[in-house]
């Protein structure tokens, strides 16, 4: 089984740019979450899919971001302008609907906002 | 909201016992996590227990959990140098809400 992937493993940007990120998760993972880790702070909550539907976005941090989820699948996340303080690794995490908790983390995509 | 502490640093030697211990706000939380970074790898899912546990054992893994001190640890026996990495402790309300970390706590092993 194919584990969490995530594109671009890494990305360079100037402030004020657009920068897409994609998120495959495991096929059958009904949910679908992102987090961010700051600066080498605590991972940090962003949002979370139950299939094509937000359950929940209140970590999200202003309306640069954007979150969508096509047909269930995939997931984009798009920070429209970037800031500085974006700079970050954004990771992807997915999970089966089964009350089982475990959530599988892809490898990360590092933002660096210049 | 929920806090979750850990110790930025743990250094031990190699083939002793590593003890990783952290502390969270919230007696609600029913999961707690320990989770695995290595170094340039995404994060990896060592092990986890229900808050109605006190221990939980996977071959080196031992997770000790005090519910009453909202305290959890994570012990590695025999430590080894693929060990080294930094341990995310994390908990979460039920079983598909989102996670709250830790800082990490950076283990390195000297010989």
């Amino acid at each position: 089984e194919a584990g969490v992937t995530q594109f671009p493993s890494h990305s360079v940007i100037e402030k004020g740019q657009t920068v897409t990120l994609r998120c495959d998760p495991i096929s059958g993972h009904d949910n679908l979450y992102w987090y961010r880790r700051v600066m080498g702070k605590e991972i940090k909550f962003l949002l979370h899919f139950v299939k094509e539907s937000k359950q929940d976005e209140s970590g999200m941090p202003n309306n640069r971001f954007l979150a969508e989820r096509t047909g269930g699948t995939y997931s984009t996340l798009k920070v429209q302008p970037a800031e500085l303080e974006d700079s970050g690794v954004y990771f992807c995490a997915s999970s089966r609907t089964s009350g089982r908790p475990e959530q599988y983390f892809g490898p990360g995509t590092r933002l660096t906002v210049t | 909201g929920e806090d979750v502490e850990q110790s930025l640093f743990l250094s031990v030697r190699e083939g002793d016992s590593s003890v990783i211990n952290c502390t969270y706000t919230d007696s609600s939380s029913t999961y707690l996590y320990w989770y695995k970074q290595e170094p340039g790898a995404g994060l990896q899912l060592l092990t986890y227990i229900f808050s109605n546990m006190d221990m939980k054992q996977d071959q080196r893994l031992t997770v000790l959990l005090n519910k009453k001190d909202k305290h959890l640890s994570l012990r590695i026996a025999d430590t080894q140098t693929g060990d080294s990495a930094i341990y995310f402790c994390a908990v979460a309300y039920s079983s598909a809400s989102k996670i709250i970390f830790g800082s990490g706590t950076r283990l390195s092993i000297r010989p």
